[in-house]
């Protein structure tokens, strides 16, 4: 059980166009949903977090203006990095809570973006 | 943002041989999870701890919260192949208008067979 998906596993896209990822918890309802952002060789680090029909809680230096997110249902989040440059590419990880706890959540396996 | 820190920052050990890896934050947690990333994957839970003093096991592993509240141990016996990977421990404090994790800066773990 607690399974979370995300999709794209991987993308490509260009500088300047948008891309969607989706996150997806697939046997459990999530109140809440984690977005981070991990560069090669480095931690992960909290991007927003998002309560089902509410406005996401984004960390300081995080624009809320390019990483878009979106938390439409209790099993569905959408992360959209909006004009994306080459130092958006990233590992981008989302996970979901039934409890809304951050210390119960469930991770996705990634989405690896690359921006040429 | 904020992190742990994790040492040793990478370890090269021989297969069965015991692993021991630490996080120390300067201030307190309420709760410490160790989780296992495999390369091009999301982290894995391995242990939860909720309490001061607290020993936990899940198979081959031990954890211990730390009774200060600012520290914690993971230790791997016997170690195989496929407990490569890197190790994250990740805090959380109750209370507050913060929930999230604050994660270590993970050791990387590599196992000569």
């Amino acid at each position: 059980g607690a399974v979370v998906s995300q999709h794209p596993s991987w993308v490509i896209c260009k500088s300047g166009t948008s891309v969607k990822i989706e996150c997806r918890s697939l046997d459990f309802q999530a109140t809440t949903m984690f977005w981070y952002r991990q560069f090669p060789k480095q931690s992960l680090m909290l991007m927003a977090t998002s309560n089902e029909g509410s406005k996401a809680t984004y960390e300081q230096g995080v624009e809320k203006d390019k990483f878009l997110i979106n938390h439409a249902s209790l099993t569905l989040s959408t992360l959209t990095v909006t004009s994306a440059h080459p130092e958006d590419s990233s590992f981008y990880i989302c996970s979901a809570s039934t409890t809304g706890m951050s210390y119960e959540q469930y991770f996705g396996p990634g989405t690896r973006l690359t921006v040429t | 943002g904020q992190q742990l820190n994790q040492s040793p920052q990478s370890m090269f050990i021989q297969e069965g041989e015991d692993v021991s890896m630490n996080c120390t934050s300067s201030s307190i947690f309420n709760t410490w999870l160790w989780y296992k990333q495999d390369p091009g994957e999301g982290p894995v839970l391995l242990i939860a701890l909720y309490k001061a003093g607290e020993l936990t096991s899940n198979g081959r592993l031990t954890a211990q919260f730390g009774i200060t509240r600012k520290d914690s141990f993971l230790n791997i016996s016997a170690s195989i192949p496929s407990d490569v990977g890197i190790y994250f421990c990740a805090g959380h404090r109750n209370g507050g208008a913060t929930n999230k994790l604050i994660f270590g800066t993970g050791t990387l773990l590599a196992v000569q067979p």
